[in-house]
């Protein structure tokens, strides 16, 4: 299976920060990843698509970008309402896998 | 709008079975793929497996391949997935989600059912 190693496990933030989240894929998954928001007790709430995409509604503060085998998730200015889990997703090769998580506090 | 809407919580025995529901609602329901996945404090988000909508044709994920029996009921735009016999390290909470964007996971999630195994 694909391994997919995301760092920080956990984030200290402010308002106002930009953050940047990594998950590092253990071979090449192209352009198959996605990003996800989770706050405590919701489900996940899909925030990148194609590793560089926003689907609608989701604000323009956030953003996906890849180098290589690194995929990050960065969200600029961070807002109150930002702060939550995040998880990526490789979507190349069965099965699926997610990271670890992200916890921002 | 779409929805995917979940049957509620259950605690079960070890050795047991469950079935939780995912009923879709606000799309074509046979033309996606309805997925499932496992989440615990210890081991995150874990891909179980996707259903055909259509067809019913399913791949699991290995792991979960002799626990989990992935359904859909076409009438009433319902899938399901039977979990079998339950340990406590099957406790978790169980989303389904709907394929989106090329992916057997998008952006369509249910609620979350919590599926507490214990004697």
């Amino acid at each position: 299976d694909i391994q997919m190693t995301q760092s920080p496990s956990s984030m200290s933030v402010s308002l106002g920060d930009t953050v940047t989240i990594t998950c590092r894929a253990s071979q090449d998954v192209g352009i198959y990843v996605h990003w996800f928001q989770q706050k405590p007790g919701k489900s996940p709430r899909h925030m990148i698509y194609r590793a560089t995409n926003l689907p609608d509604g989701v604000p323009s503060r956030f953003s996906g970008s890849r180098s290589g085998s690194d995929y990050s998730l960065t969200i600029s200015s961070l807002e109150s309402e930002d702060v939550a889990d995040y998880h990526c997703l490789q979507f190349d090769e069965f099965p699926l896998t997610f990271g670890s998580g992200t916890k921002l506090e | 709008q779409v929805q995917l809407q979940q049957s509620g919580a259950e605690l079960a025995k070890p050795g047991s079975s469950v079935k939780i529901s995912c009923k879709a609602s606000g799309y074509p329901f046979s033309s996606y793929y309805i997925s499932w996945i496992k989440q615990t404090t210890g081991q995150g988000l874990e891909f179980i497996g996707y259903i055909s909508s259509g067809s019913g044709g399913t791949n699991y994920n290995e792991k979960f391949k002799d626990k989990a029996t992935l359904t859909v009921d076409k009438s009433s735009s319902t899938a399901f997935m039977q979990l079998s016999s339950l340990t406590p390290d099957d406790s978790a909470v169980y989303y389904c989600a709907r394929s989106d964007y090329s992916s057997y996971v998008g952006s369509y999630w249910g609620q979350g059912v919590m599926v507490t195994v214990s004697s």
